[in-house]
């Protein structure tokens, strides 16, 4: 059973255009992350949310927490070839031990 | 700042054999943790070190097994390989306190057991 389940799991969009990916759960996390991983790399972290209906910018990118803390979303505005990768949300529920989702896969063709 | 290393990057294994995979921390980081990444399952969690304790563990088997030394740097063992532990193994450094806690993650181990 996937604690936290994430949508879609592959994405291929055209640059300049919008999504949004969606990380939901049934349990509440103290905390949720979102983190990017590239082929041959490990994941880097993008965000951290922390208080439920909490919303957060990073230049084009925008996260938010739901108001249970049980689900979180990431908003990508006019997507560019350079955010291609892997996209994974991960919940805290003890201090030290991330429970990921499955990942989305975005691929932005120029 | 030095990033967190992981060697080795690349490894082959047989069936039976066992592994040891090492992680050396970001300076001043004592926490360190160790996740499996396949394609079907995703990041699972083995588990966790701070300050030379093992702190949390996820649901492996024991045949998976991991230490920290007084230096934060942490080794990660498997024991009689399957070929279900083929995986690209990460682990992630972070000082270990707070509710906020960043993860910095290393390049990865990519084990291939044949």
């Amino acid at each position: 059973t996937q604690l936290l389940e994430q949508s879609p799991q592959f994405l291929s969009i055209q640059e300049g255009e919008n999504l949004t990916v969606y990380c939901n759960s049934s349990s509440v996390f103290s905390s949720l992350q979102w983190y990017r991983q590239e082929p041959g790399e490990g994941p880097v972290l993008l965000v951290t949310v922390v208080t439920g209906g909490e919303v957060k910018k990073l230049k084009r990118l925008t996260f938010q927490f739901g108001d249970a803390r049980k689900d979180s979303s990431l908003h990508i505005t006019a997507a560019q070839p350079g955010d291609t990768g892997l996209y994974l949300c991960a919940g805290a529920r003890v201090r030290g031990k991330l429970i990921f989702g499955q990942g989305t896969e975005l691929s932005v063709k120029p | 700042k030095a990033g967190v290393t992981q060697t080795p990057r690349y490894l082959i294994k047989t069936r039976g054999q066992q592994v040891t995979l090492s992680c050396s921390p970001i300076s001043g980081h004592r926490s360190v943790s160790w996740y499996q990444q396949t394609p079907g399952q995703g990041l699972q969690f083995l588990f966790e070190y701070f300050s030379e304790t093992q702190r949390n563990k996820g649901n492996f088997p024991g045949r998976f097994s991991g230490r920290q030394f007084s230096n934060s740097r942490s080794e990660m063992n498997v024991s009689t390989l399957e070929l279900g532990d083929s995986a690209l193994y990460l682990c992630a450094s972070s000082l270990g306190q707070g509710r906020e806690e960043k993860l910095f993650f290393g390049s990865g181990t990519q084990l291939s057991v044949l």
